[in-house]
């Protein structure tokens, strides 16, 4: 299985962008990265996903290392409802697996 | 948009009772999903189900059986609930088995006493 490592907290002001890193040595070459995010008393949500190269969308943007082995969901002006915790999960196999992720602070 | 309910927000049982959680989408999607949440380990896959009467184990299956005898909805049974199951649950759905883009409900807090 594909094995991620997130820190376990950051913190951010408001309006300025949020850089979230995430590591996954593990993953197979056909294994696409997705991104979710949790908020407050609610089932996670997804974000993006990416197989090699960037990503855009409207909620943020995801680069990938040339090597797949880490990748960084971009937020490009955090806002206080993005604070949650976001998880980064590698599409392996039959399942999607969910580590700890990273939870979010902005402040005002 | 995609809507995956969950029949109960809170839920409270004693040890040995039986425990159905109810989980239905509105899309039509194929694949549907149940985890569980828990302080420190993240999300942890029970069971999965590609298709109608068709259940696939997780990372975490025992203690747990599932049902899905109509496309919309999968159900989760405790057969005889433990103390350590009290957890978050939350089901999820998806259209397409490859890449996964997963709808989650709001999910089910349930306590074992």
């Amino acid at each position: 299985d594909a094995k991620t490592t997130q820190p376990n907290s950051m913190e951010s002001n408001e309006e300025e962008p949020v850089h979230l890193p995430c590591n996954h040595s593990t993953i197979s070459g056909t294994d696409y990265i997705h991104w979710y995010r949790q908020l407050p008393s609610q089932g996670p949500e997804y974000v993006i996903h990416g197989l090699t190269s960037n990503v855009n969308n409207r909620m943020a943007s995801l680069a990938i290392a040339e090597d797949r082995k880490s990748s960084t969901l971009i937020l490009h002006r955090a806002t206080l409802r993005d604070a949650a915790v976001y998880y980064c999960v590698p599409n392996a196999g039959n399942m999607l697996t969910f580590g700890g992720g990273t939870r979010l602070m902005v402040k005002p | 948009d995609v809507k995956v309910t969950q029949s109960s927000r809170y839920l409270v049982k004693r040890t040995g009772e039986k425990v159905f959680l109810e989980c239905v989408q509105d899309m039509d999607h194929e694949n549907m999903f149940w985890y569980r949440q828990d302080p420190g380990l993240g999300l942890r896959l029970i069971y999965f189900s590609y298709d109608v009467k068709m259940k696939e184990k997780g990372d975490i299956p025992e203690g747990y059986s599932v049902s899905r005898e109509k496309k919309e909805r999968f159900s989760l049974i405790l057969e005889s609930a433990s103390t350590n199951q009290t957890s978050m649950y939350l089901c999820a759905s998806s259209s397409d088995r490859v890449l996964k883009k997963l709808f989650f409900g709001s999910g089910t807090q349930l306590s074992v006493l």
